[in-house]
């Protein structure tokens, strides 16, 4: 079973518009961590966001922002103002110690979504 | 300053050969971690070192051997390249006592094997 699962294999935006990349999980244990990673077309892994399962508010950096509706198993990424830079593959992913034989010591990613910005 | 380095970042090699990918943290953390991504860009596991020991080795065949010299360093060597073993290798690292034990990712290295 998908333990992380990414609906939308591909997005466009408009410059200077919101967009939400939706992500779902699944897990069983009360303790998990979700991130969210940009990979552009040079192929780094850029580290954008985090939100812990425990966390009460949702995570905000900068532009990011979580839309962590924990009930829903639901972690959508809020990219404001969309810039051209932010055209890249963006990538959902957990960390929960069930998916891990009882640790805290990988990443579970989705399929990515591949954003495009348009001018 | 690179946090997480590795080397080479492109690898072009025959089927049958033996090659490392070299990958080193200047972060002070004390867990490093190999993934796979292969050509549809799915990210998965490889390995996971803490303190140089072992933890994780998500089924992974035989001919791949991480090494960790030191909390660092985490090296990957694979022996008798496959055409399936084609691939972006990422090496990755966290401190597991951190609030979030965030994983920062290396630049990658692709691997083409002909």
């Amino acid at each position: 079973a998908q333990k992380i699962t990414q609906t939308q294999p591909g997005m466009f935006v408009q410059e200077k518009e919101a967009v939400t990349l939706d992500c779902t999980y699944d897990t069983s244990d009360p303790s998990y961590g979700l991130f969210w990673y940009k990979q552009p077309s040079s192929g780094e892994m850029i580290f954008l966001i985090y939100q812990g399962s425990y966390d009460q508010q949702n995570a905000t950096e900068g532009r990011y922002s979580l839309n962590f509706q924990k009930a829903r198993k639901s972690a959508n990424l809020v990219i404001s103002a969309s810039q051209l830079g932010d055209s890249a593959m963006y990538f959902c992913a957990m960390r929960d110690p069930q998916n891990s034989g009882g640790s805290n010591y990988k990443l579970t990613f989705g399929k990515g979504t591949l954003l495009t910005v348009n001018p | 300053d690179t946090a997480v380095s590795q080397t080479p970042k492109y690898l072009v090699t025959q089927m049958g050969n033996d090659k490392s990918i070299k990958c080193e943290q200047n972060l002070g953390h004390d867990t490093m971690y190999w993934y796979k991504q292969d050509s549809k860009k799915f990210l998965k596991i490889m390995f996971s070192y803490n303190n140089k020991e072992l933890i994780i080795n998500e089924t992974v065949p035989n001919r791949f051997s991480p090494k960790s010299p030191d909390k660092a360093h985490l090296n990957l060597h694979i022996n008798s390249l496959e055409l399936g073993d084609s691939a972006v290798y990422f090496c990755a690292s966290s401190l597991l006592r951190g609030s979030t034990d965030t994983q920062y990712f290396g630049p990658g290295t692709r691997l083409t094997v002909l």
